[in-house]
């Protein structure tokens, strides 16, 4: 199937601990970004990557980390979690930063105790 | 600054009409789009309307642009309990290419 997923859907963890989560996607989109959904449902970007170079960085902690191996994939590395950073993660690719609209994963849920 | 207004919850009948409302504050909006999260899953582009233009119709969905008063509605026809999710307006601009900015999304509760 042509999508975005992500990996994994369901991540709990300890305050203080580092963890990953992984995007793929097979659409042959070249812009891959990462949004952040919170309690509220308020959704918000964090990161976009265009042909595997950051080209939006939306004032996170620089305990987040994106990486792009090559321009279908997109991970994200989070480290010293806090109790804060629960919430959905979402993937999402486009073609292009002009030709919208962008296609969403999934999500991870990210729950830190 | 950008920002993006929807109201929070909608309450409808199964077969009647329902009309989602956004506004939003930035006038270089390019396109404008209507994305679908149903419960635990992600989202799902249900259509967008580029700027230039003032409605579009896909089906039972009906998108209306006002861009002077800076307003997007979503019309859904006939509506189906399956229709029941939570649907986000989102902004983006040429500027910005990619970023979208998101409403907070409403609520559609549609009853039997």
């Amino acid at each position: 199937d042509t999508a975005v997923s992500q990996t994994p859907k369901y991540l709990v963890t300890q305050m203080g601990n580092d963890k990953s989560i992984k995007c793929e996607q097979n659409l042959g989109h070249d812009t891959m970004y990462w949004y952040k959904q919170d309690s509220k449902k308020f959704l918000k970007i964090m990161f976009s990557y265009n042909n595997k170079e950051l080209i939006i960085n939306e004032t996170v902690p620089n305990r987040f980390s994106p990486k792009s191996p090559d321009k279908a994939h997109l991970n994200l590395h989070i480290n010293s979690l806090e109790l804060g950073d629960s919430a959905v993660y979402f993937c999402a690719s486009s073609q292009g930063t002009a030709e919208l609209p962008l296609h969403f994963g999934n999500g991870t849920r990210l729950t830190v105790t | 600054g950008e920002d993006v207004e929807q109201s929070l919850f909608l309450s409808v009948r199964e077969g009647d009409s329902s009309v989602i409302n956004c506004t939003y504050t930035d006038s270089s909006s390019t396109y404008l789009y209507w994305y679908k999260q149903e419960p635990g899953a992600g989202l799902q582009l249900l259509t967008y309307i580029f700027s230039n233009m003032d409605m579009k119709q896909d089906q039972r969905l009906t998108v209306l642009l006002n861009k002077k008063d800076k307003h997007l509605s979503l019309r859904i026809a006939d509506t189906q309990t399956g229709d029941s999710a939570i649907y986000f307006c989102a902004e983006s601009t040429f500027r910005e290419g990619g970023k979208l900015i998101f409403g907070q999304g409403t609520e559609l509760s549609v009853k039997p």
